[in-house]
């Protein structure tokens, strides 16, 4: 165990529903980042987390949106989802010193 | 040309025998390199990284890096039935000791090991 949680685990949506998915990160993480793994594809990044500041983005649209709280836990915020977004979707964390990312057992959203 | 390939692949070899897994990356200022092992339906689990030139061993596996070739390899010796999975090859481009870690994966390389 990583000591990452998230919640729910499983997600059943419809097309142009809004999405909000949580992180935990592990004790005495402060940066968080998320990724969208779709079936059979490596994880993407979404984007990161740090000092509840965006640091960093992949190429998602801005309805990919998330924030990061006081006590660096993290929420993925999905708005018109569209039936491609349906995957698993991933969050790491991280030291800010160090870049080594332990991932939680993820989210995964289905998209009907 | 994708950031990370791992182009070998689906990866069959008997128990006991040794699995080689490789992945190339395309960008020459990565810094940091890891291997994350996915079983079905899991989440990836963290089982090895490799920052500097050469061989760094951790029990069974042995990752293998050459920046000069832009290749990063994986060795599990004594392969078991367990570690029948997915093997994930991810990059980052930041250095080992810095924020703004941002992890390009490749597809990943399934491994099947028959006893």
């Amino acid at each position: 165990e990583t000591g990452v949680t998230q919640s729910p685990t499983h997600l059943i949506k419809t097309r142009g529903q809004q999405v909000t998915l949580r992180c935990s990160s592990q004790s005495g993480h402060n940066t968080v980042s998320w990724y969208q793994q779709a079936l059979g594809q490596g994880p993407q990044f979404i984007f990161q987390y740090y000092r509840e500041e965006e640091n960093g983005r992949g190429n998602f649209p801005p309805r990919f949106s998330g924030l990061q709280f006081p006590n660096y836990s993290s929420e993925l915020n999905v708005n018109a989802l569209e039936l491609d977004d349906s995957a698993l979707y991933l969050c790491a964390s991280s030291l800010a010193q160090g870049n080594i990312q332990y991932f939680g057992a993820g989210t995964r959203l289905s998209v009907l | 040309q994708k950031e990370v390939e791992q182009n070998s692949g689906p990866l069959s070899v008997p128990e006991g025998a040794i699995a080689s897994l490789n992945c190339t990356y395309s960008d020459r200022g990565s810094q940091s390199f890891f291997w994350y092992r996915q079983y079905s339906g899991k989440s990836p689990e963290l089982i090895m990284f490799i920052y500097s030139n050469g061989d760094k061993e951790d029990g069974r596996f042995t990752a293998q890096l050459n920046k000069a070739s832009q290749y990063v390899s994986l060795l599990i010796r004594d392969s078991q039935p367990s570690d029948s999975a997915t093997y994930l090859c991810a990059v980052n481009v930041g250095p080992p000791s810095g924020a703004n870690s941002k992890l390009t994966f490749g597809k990943g390389i399934t491994l099947s090991v028959r006893p």
